[in-house]
């Protein structure tokens, strides 16, 4: 079946660097693929999302990367930020039409 | 509209009792979902809708859980005679299907603890 996972359940930074939180997913017929950030006592949040025909997209400090043919997923955020820290989860969709499936989550600590 | 609304955003209960959760979701939204979240877990998701339509059930939902949204508003989650191991963050999300755009939205949840 499907599963999300992330390499590392824990990064941390200082703050101006630049992160990169890693992503392996199982099922290679997956057509979509997002990421949340999840502060404290609060739901998931969208940060960036890229289809499968896609291996690169970039927002604002965020840049997510694809790699299909290892099944590998990155998210990259330029100038990290003490408002970054918070736990970062990766989310793949089998097919349309089924729900998104999550990995475990990498806590960000980012000091000052 | 200001986003997804859980309520309550806290529950105890006493293992055997009945917990029900609320769901009101953004209002153009026409998908709607539940997820359940443990410590250091990331999300697991329970069911979705289409409007009032049940789309999609994971094996995670036991008999014991039922939820519904009857009018394709809001959704409802209920859990019968729960257990120490229904314990968790329920997590609601919607989204509109648009063409390019997946995401979902989530609320802040609601944490069951039960005793």
């Amino acid at each position: 079946g499907e599963s999300v996972g992330l390499h590392l359940p824990t990064l941390s930074v200082q703050e101006g660097d630049n992160s990169i939180i890693n992503c392996a997913y199982s099922n290679s017929a997956s057509d979509y693929f997002i990421w949340y950030k999840q502060e404290s006592g609060k739901g998931p949040q969208f940060i960036i999302d890229i289809r499968s025909n896609m291996d690169k997209r970039q927002g604002q400090r965020v840049t997510v990367l694809l790699n299909k043919t290892v099944k590998h997923l990155s998210l990259q955020i330029a100038a990290t930020q003490p408002g970054d820290s918070a736990v970062y989860f990766c989310a793949s969709r089998a097919q349309a039409g089924t729900a998104l499936i999550f990995g475990k989550g990498t806590t960000l600590s980012v000091s000052s | 509209d200001t986003g997804v609304s859980q309520n309550p955003r806290h529950k105890i209960t006493k293992r055997g009792q009945n917990v029900t959760f609320r769901c009101d979701p953004i209002s153009e939204h026409n998908r709607l979902y539940w997820y359940r979240q443990t410590l250091g877990q990331g999300p697991e998701f329970l069911t979705y809708f289409q409007n009032e339509a049940q789309l999609e059930k994971s094996r995670l939902l036991s008999d014991r859980f039922s939820a519904e949204r009857p009018k394709g508003s809001f959704s409802t989650l209920e859990i019968q005679r729960t257990e120490q191991g229904d314990s968790a963050m329920y997590l609601c999300a919607s989204s509109l299907v648009l063409e390019g755009s997946y995401g979902y939205t989530f609320g802040s949840g609601t944490r069951l603890t039960v005793v």
